[in-house]
């Protein structure tokens, strides 16, 4: 069984501040997502990331893969208020078609103004 | 382009009941795939679809079944309902050949 640890579980920071949630597993990823869910929503895709090594940035996010393809982290700078929400991670271990992703738990995120 | 649609919203159903619940996928995506997400397990995977089979399943009791039709459109079922299946279920689409899935707003289904 492939497991996803993501950490931390919870976060509360003020607003301005910039934090790192990281997602590791002991398995190669073929691909990993990052999506972010809402209180009675379904998750909302913000990246996918393929390659070892590989960064994305999106606004204030920015999404790292680590080289070995077994972990990544997402950075927000300054955060807002509205990035609150639960941030997951979730790592294909197939390579191509959705044979089933793995979730991380999450992380629950709060900023506060 | 419409997003993924899942009904009903909300369920309340009865230890013991049956209970089915529909998903439309995105237009022109074939594989949808049903997770459960609890607070205590976060989002574990059910089943995927693909062309009317199922082409994996997690590991969750036979209670658990789904299909798919010919328009793509899935359905899951729970038989005999137990309290522990109170969770939020959701349906993801995706593109033939990508691991991203696109969810819907998910089923609310409380078992008292």
């Amino acid at each position: 069984t492939q497991l996803l640890e993501q950490s931390p579980q919870f976060l509360s920071i003020q607003e301005g501040e910039n934090l790192t949630v990281y997602c590791n597993s002991s398995s190669v990823f073929s691909s990993l997502q990052w999506y972010r869910q809402e209180p009675g929503e379904g998750p909302v895709l913000l990246v996918t990331v393929v390659t070892g090594g590989e960064v994305k940035k999106l606004k204030r996010l920015t999404f790292q893969f680590g080289d070995a393809r077994k972990d990544s982290s997402l950075h927000i700078t300054a955060a807002q208020p509205g990035d609150t929400g639960l941030y997951l991670c979730a790592g294909s271990f197939s390579g191509g078609g959705a044979d089933g992703l793995t979730f991380g738990k999450g992380t629950h995120l709060i900023i506060q103004p | 382009k419409a997003g993924v649609t899942q009904t009903p919203r909300y369920l309340i159903k009865t230890r013991g009941q049956q209970v089915t619940l529909s998903c439309s996928p995105i237009s022109g995506h074939r594989s949808v795939s049903w997770y459960q997400q609890t607070p205590g397990q976060g989002l574990q995977f059910l089943f995927e679809y693909f062309s009317e089979t199922q082409r994996n399943k997690g590991n969750f009791p036979g209670r658990f079944s789904g299909r798919q039709f010919s328009n793509s459109r899935s359905e899951m079922n729970v038989s005999t309902l137990e309290l522990g299946d109170s969770a939020l279920y959701l349906c993801a689409s995706n593109r033939q050949g990508l691991s991203e899935a696109f969810f819907g707003q998910g089923t609310r289904l409380t078992v008292v």
